[in-house]
C-alpha cells in the first residue's frame, strides 16, 4: 500500500509554477522519495528523486523537509504537457507502491 | 538507446485464448518488473524478474499468469484462458543491476478482452 497522501487534483496556469505537495510521515531512514508522472495512456516517467537534501533537474526541483515527513515537486514553469498524473512514492528497493496520484491540469 | 520496448501496443484476445506480452529492457539493464492498470485504478506490481530467474511474484495472480525472462530474447508476461476482468495495461519497467530503484518504464500493453 502507498505510504504517500496527495491532494487529488490540482490546476496551474502555463508558465507558472507548479507545486506538488506530498505527505510521508512514516518514512524511514533508509527510502527514498520518488516521483513519477504518467500522461494519458502512456507509461509512468521518472521525474526526479531524493533522501533528504533538495535535487533539481532539468525537469524539476524536489523540495523535502528536514524532517523528511513532506516535499514539495516543483514544476518551474508548467506547460500544457504537463497536464498528467503525479505519484509521490517513497521505497528503498525495487517495488513501486503507486496511489491515486495528483491529476495536474495545466491551463492556457 | 532505445527506452523499454514493448509490443505488442494493443492487443485484442477473444475469452479463453492466450495473451503474451513482450518486453525489451533498455540496454545495460537486467532487471525487469511487470505492473498492471486496470481501468480507473493505479499501476500495481506483478513481478519482479532477473535473467532466468523470477526474484519476486507476489503481485501475480496465482492462476493462469505466469512470466519469464530467458537469457536471451525479451521478458514475456504469459496470461492463459484469458477473462474480461484481465482488460487493462500492462506496463513493464527495467532498472539496472547496482539501482533496482531506478526503474524506467515502457509505453505499456493494452490488453482487451471480448
Amino acid at each position: 500500500d502507498a505510504k504517500t497522501t496527495q491532494p487529488p487534483s490540482m490546476d496551474c496556469a502555463e508558465g507558472r509554477a507548479a507545486n506538488l505537495p506530498c505527505n510521508h510521515s512514516t518514512i524511514s531512514g533508509n527510502e527514498y522519495v520518488y516521483w513519477y508522472r504518467q500522461i494519458h495512456s502512456q507509461g509512468p516517467q521518472y521525474i526526479i528523486h531524493g533522501l533528504k537534501n533538495n535535487e533539481t533537474n532539468e525537469m524539476a526541483s524536489l523540495i523535502i523537509t528536514e524532517d523528511r515527513k513532506s516535499s514539495t515537486l516543483i514544476l518551474p514553469h508548467a506547460t500544457l504537457r504537463d497536464t498528467a498524473v503525479y505519484y509521490c512514492i517513497v521505497h528503498n528497493d525495487y517495488k513501486l507502491s503507486f496511489g491515486a496520484g495528483t491529476t495536474v491540469t495545466v491551463r492556457a | 538507446n532505445a527506452g523499454v520496448m514493448q509490443n505488442p501496443r494493443h492487443l485484442v484476445r477473444r475469452r479463453g485464448q492466450e495473451a503474451r506480452l513482450r518486453c525489451s529492457p533498455m540496454k545495460g539493464h537486467s532487471h525487469v518488473y511487470w505492473y498492471r492498470q486496470l481501468p480507473e485504478e493505479g499501476l500495481k506490481f506483478m513481478v519482479y524478474l532477473q535473467k532466468e530467474n523470477i526474484i519476486d511474484e507476489s503481485g501475480m495472480p496465482k492462476e493462469r499468469f505466469s512470466a519469464e525472462f530467458p537469457k536471451e530474447g525479451p521478458s514475456i508476461l504469459r496470461i492463459q484462458q484469458v477473462v474480461r476482468g484481465d482488460s487493462a495495461a500492462y506496463f513493464c519497467a527495467s532498472s539496472p543491476p547496482r539501482t533496482p530503484t531506478e526503474a524506467f518504464f515502457g509505453q505499456g500493453t493494452r490488453l482487451t478482452v471480448v
